[in-house]
């Protein structure tokens, strides 16, 4: 009864370095989301993808790439690691992105970036 | 435009009093969807409740309830005899529904900016 899966939990990266955050599902979910959680401002979308080889931007982009090569899987890139995004993210899955359909929440990664 | 408004940033009350938390959203839309989840102090987010926008009855769920009122355009949700185990923060987010370039229809999610609850012992 794994649900959504977020590796790793911590993580501090300096200025400039890679690395991706996995995420993954066993529930058969076609829609596959991430989020940044900052105080004060809630959780905010940054890439999404509504089934295996699609994804589309979200609200904040900029700094992040994904992919979706299977149905269970769906990485978050950091390609050069700016302050800015220092957050805690968020993975997320539905069934479908119906607008009337719950998310299940991964249990987050805190990222630090120096 | 903030879509969704959580105006309480943090709310600290004592056990077994009742709290109401409060959430104003904006939209044009006659049709969507609302919800609240629970952030508890380990992180995970955690579903609560799901309300379309024609359907204006009052839910409880034990000690949970919410009051949607489309004249306000508000889903309050209220915490009755409120325990330490309530302790966390809590989102409303809105659901519209829109339609790609190809057609298809998704939902967009934007979330208020959370309310964080202590209830103390």
């Amino acid at each position: 009864n794994a649900g959504v899966t977020q590796t790793p939990k911590f993580q501090v990266l300096k200025t400039g370095q890679s690395m991706t955050l996995q995420c993954a599902q066993d529930m058969n979910h076609e829609y596959m989301s991430w989020y940044r959680q900052d105080p004060g401002m809630g959780l905010r979308l940054i890439h999404y993808s509504v089934g295996a080889g699609i994804t589309d931007q979200g609200e904040v982009p900029n700094g992040y790439n994904v992919s979706r090569s299977t149905t269970e899987d769906f990485p978050l890139r950091l390609l050069s690691a700016a302050p800015s995004q220092t957050s805690v993210y968020f993975c997320a899955s539905s069934l479908i992105q119906g607008w009337n359909e719950k998310l299940f929440f991964g249990s987050g990664t805190q990222l630090s970036v120096l | 435009a903030q879509k969704v408004t959580q105006a309480q940033t943090e709310i600290s009350v004592v056990e077994k009093e009742d709290v109401t938390l409060d959430c104003v959203y904006e939209t044009r839309d006659t049709t969507y969807y609302l919800f609240w989840y629970k952030q508890p102090p380990s992180g995970e987010l955690v579903f609560l409740i799901r309300r379309n926008s024609f359907d204006e009855q009052n839910e409880i769920s034990g000690r949970y309830s919410w009051n949607f009122q489309k004249s306000t355009s508000s889903f309050n949700f209220t915490i009755t005899a409120s325990q330490v185990v309530d302790s966390a923060v809590y989102f409303c987010a809105l659901s519209e529904s829109r339609k790609r370039a190809g057609g298809t229809s998704y939902g967009k999610l934007t979330f208020g900016q959370g309310t964080i609850l202590t209830v103390h012992p």
